[in-house]
């Protein structure tokens, strides 16, 4: 089982709607989450981090759900400029490996004109 | 200025050969790693570094050689390159260990073996 898993996608919005991407983790331990965005042949780079009580960041919101073991990022408002793969992140608390991230494969959203 | 920085950008070469990649940050961060990216665009880590001292050591195998010089650099040797070893590398660093903290990512470097 993958430690972290997402819905590869494609997604396929038009400009203006609510979209939202949802990854579980297998490691219960988990405590750290995150979601990076990876624009196509370019580096990650972190969108945000993800907290218990849920955040907000302009029009992307995360959740944690601890007792279902998933993450959410909703992004409302789509723009032609959020098209790219959306990476799920967790981080397992056990010992050497606490600070060792693992990434999903990521999802892919294309926002249409 | 180039946060992380990764030489080359792109690198071709044959089986059996030997490589290296290089990774420099200017970000004053304790920690580097080096990350894999293969084809599907699974990205594992490979090894971390704190302070010049490893501290994650995935399952690579040893034809794949970390070094840091000091804690701005973290270089990646790889000796007898095998088809396999095709992938995109990211160097990446962050201010420690915490993971908490943000993990900044050099532009990678993209290996062919043909």
């Amino acid at each position: 089982r993958k430690e972290v898993e997402q819905d590869p996608g494609p997604f396929n919005v038009p400009e203006g709607a609510t979209v939202a991407f949802n990854c579980t983790y297998s490691n219960s331990a988990s405590q750290s989450f995150f979601w990076y965005r990876q624009d196509c042949r370019k580096e990650p780079k972190l969108l945000m981090s993800v907290y218990s009580s849920g955040n907000e960041d302009g029009r992307f919101t995360a959740q944690l759900n601890r007792a279902s073991q998933y993450i959410s990022l909703l992004i409302r408002d789509s723009k032609l400029s959020d098209s790219a793969t959306y990476l799920c992140v967790a981080s397992p608390n056990s010992g050497a490996g606490s600070y060792q991230l693992t990434f999903g494969k990521g999802t892919k959203l294309s926002v249409i004109p | 200025d180039t946060a992380v920085s990764q030489t080359p950008k792109y690198l071709v070469t044959q089986m059996g050969n030997d490589k290296s990649i290089k990774c420099e940050q200017n970000l004053g961060h304790d920690t580097m790693y080096w990350y894999k990216q293969d084809s599907k665009k699974f990205l594992k880590i490979m090894f971390s570094y704190n302070n010049k001292e490893l501290i994650i050591n995935e399952t690579v195998p040893n034809r794949f050689s970390p070094k840091s010089p000091d804690k701005a650099h973290l270089n990646l040797h790889i000796n007898s390159l095998e088809l396999g070893d095709s992938a995109v590398y990211f160097c990446a660093s962050s201010q420690s260990w915490d993971p908490h903290h943000e993990q900044y990512f050099g532009p990678g470097t993209r290996l062919t073996v043909t």
